[in-house]
């Protein structure tokens, strides 16, 4: 079976604090993983995709880092915004595999 | 000009009752998904339809039958609904090898068994 772990469950910060969570994946059979934002009533949509252990991916105040050996990868939030808050997922493809485990998410509250 | 829409949003029906959910996308995707939020608010891959082949089965009760009449559609059909299949259902949609198949959602569907 396998185990995708998030960490924090949740996580409450002030607006323009700065803060990161974990996915930690299987460390065999790596092939991708992705990272999604998650907004109430809405659905998830794409933040990355990475791929190479010590791929690093940037979009705005969000960033990922990937390492593929220990299995884990960081996403950091820069200056938190309200319009930050979400779920964030991570999921994992592994290699000849068609399908993402997901895990079960970090929900960010960011507070004004 | 929604991407992957799904419908209806919300399903309230009876336990016992038959109802399907509709999924379509004009992405122009190969591959099509239907996942189910659990309880837990894990989203767990149902199954998978790639090209209208079946790719992905998981352990769902055969209740449970999906339909792909094209690679731009695929239709979930529950049977004899139970009130444990009550769930938010999303489907999405991807072109799995050249993006290493990232997932573009729908918005959900609601089912509520009663």
């Amino acid at each position: 079976i396998l185990n995708v772990e998030q960490s924090p469950q949740s996580l409450h910060v002030q607006e323009g604090d700065s803060t990161n969570f974990t996915c930690s994946f299987p460390s065999s059979n790596f092939y991708a993983l992705h990272w999604y934002r998650w907004e109430t009533a809405k659905s998830p949509e794409a933040l990355f995709v990475m791929t190479l252990n010590g791929d690093e991916k940037k979009k705005g105040r969000i960033s990922a880092t990937l390492n593929t050996k220990e299995g884990y990868s960081y996403l950091y939030i820069k200056g938190s915004q309200p319009e930050d808050s979400a779920t964030y997922l991570c999921a994992f493809l592994m290699e000849y595999g068609n399908k993402l485990v997901f895990g079960a998410g970090t929900i960010l509250r960011v507070k004004s | 000009d929604t991407a992957v829409s799904q419908t209806p949003k919300y399903l309230v029906t009876q336990m016992g009752n038959d109802k399907s959910i509709k999924c379509e996308q004009n992405l122009g995707h190969d591959t099509m998904y239907w996942y189910k939020q659990d309880s837990k608010k894990f989203l767990k891959i149902m199954f998978s339809y790639n090209n209208k082949e079946l790719i992905i089965n998981e352990t769902v009760p055969n209740r449970f039958s999906p339909k792909s009449p094209d690679k731009a559609h695929l239709n979930l059909h529950i049977n004899s609904l139970e009130l444990g299949d009550s769930a938010v259902y999303f489907c999405a949609s991807s072109q799995r090898v050249r993006t290493k198949n990232i997932q573009y959602f729908g918005a959900g569907t609601r089912l509520s068994v009663l």
